[in-house]
């Protein structure tokens, strides 16, 4: 059983540009979570998707930043007109979602630059 | 109120050892305790968790002591070993009496330990 599948694992983007992050959860699991890590911080709290509907978004930014988990295929975290202010690792989680007090498991996370 | 404060913010031992983190909260929602591992380049795994009804869980190790009262908790590792050299992340999530999982998790800023051969 794999687990959380991300990628890229490094991605490169200029001031301006679009920045596409892709999550594939371990199979079964249909609830996907999304967080980002700056640099000697903490994971901060971005977006809980469940299949097809978007649960909380209380910690994406107002602008520019999107995500979806669409009915077939991994989930995606769109970052329009990156700036370097951006930069820093995305890490998707999965669960079952099902069970109570079940775990999320994490992926090995996107690292974007901004150039 | 979200907030989970961790310290210390970084910490050295000899192999041997036993460091401790520890993190407070403010949340009285919070009802589930995990710790998480990450090595530079790798994503977060969990390594322990407590739920409140508990005041200390072991593993292995690992050991979580949970103090409700004051609303505090900490991670001990006996007889260290150089590679338990990681970042370790304190975290608290609600949990949801519905029956479903809600996994949003609030961390910890993350202790950067280093333990000496």
């Amino acid at each position: 059983n794999a687990g959380v599948m991300q990628n890229p694992r490094h991605l490169v983007r200029r001031r301006g540009q679009e920045a596409r992050l892709r999550c594939s959860p371990m199979k079964g699991h249909s609830h996907v979570y999304w967080y980002r890590q700056l640099p000697e911080e903490g994971l901060k709290f971005m977006v809980y998707l469940q299949k097809e509907n978007i649960i909380d978004e209380s910690g994406m930014p107002k602008e520019r930043f999107s995500a979806e988990f669409p009915k077939e295929g991994p989930s995606i975290l769109r970052i329009q007109q990156v700036v370097r202010g951006d930069s820093a690792a995305y890490f998707c989680a999965s669960s079952p979602g099902r069970v109570a007090d079940t775990e999320a498991f994490f992926g090995q996370g996107t690292r974007l630059t901004v150039v | 109120q979200q907030q989970v404060k961790q310290s210390p913010q970084s910490l050295i031992v000899q192999k041997g050892g036993i460091p401790i983190i520890n993190c407070a909260y403010e949340n009285t929602a919070f009802d589930y305790f995990p710790w998480y591992q990450q090595f530079p380049g790798k994503g977060p795994a969990l390594l322990i968790a407590i739920r409140p009804d508990v005041s200390e869980k072991k593993e292995g190790r690992f050991t979580i002591s949970f103090n409700k009262s004051a609303k505090q908790f900490s991670l001990h590792i006996m007889d260290s070993q150089p590679g338990d050299s990681a970042t370790y992340f304190c975290a608290a999530k609600p949990y949801n009496a519905g029956g479903t999982s809600y996994g949003k998790l609030t961390f910890g800023q993350g202790t950067i330990l280093t333990v000496h051969p």
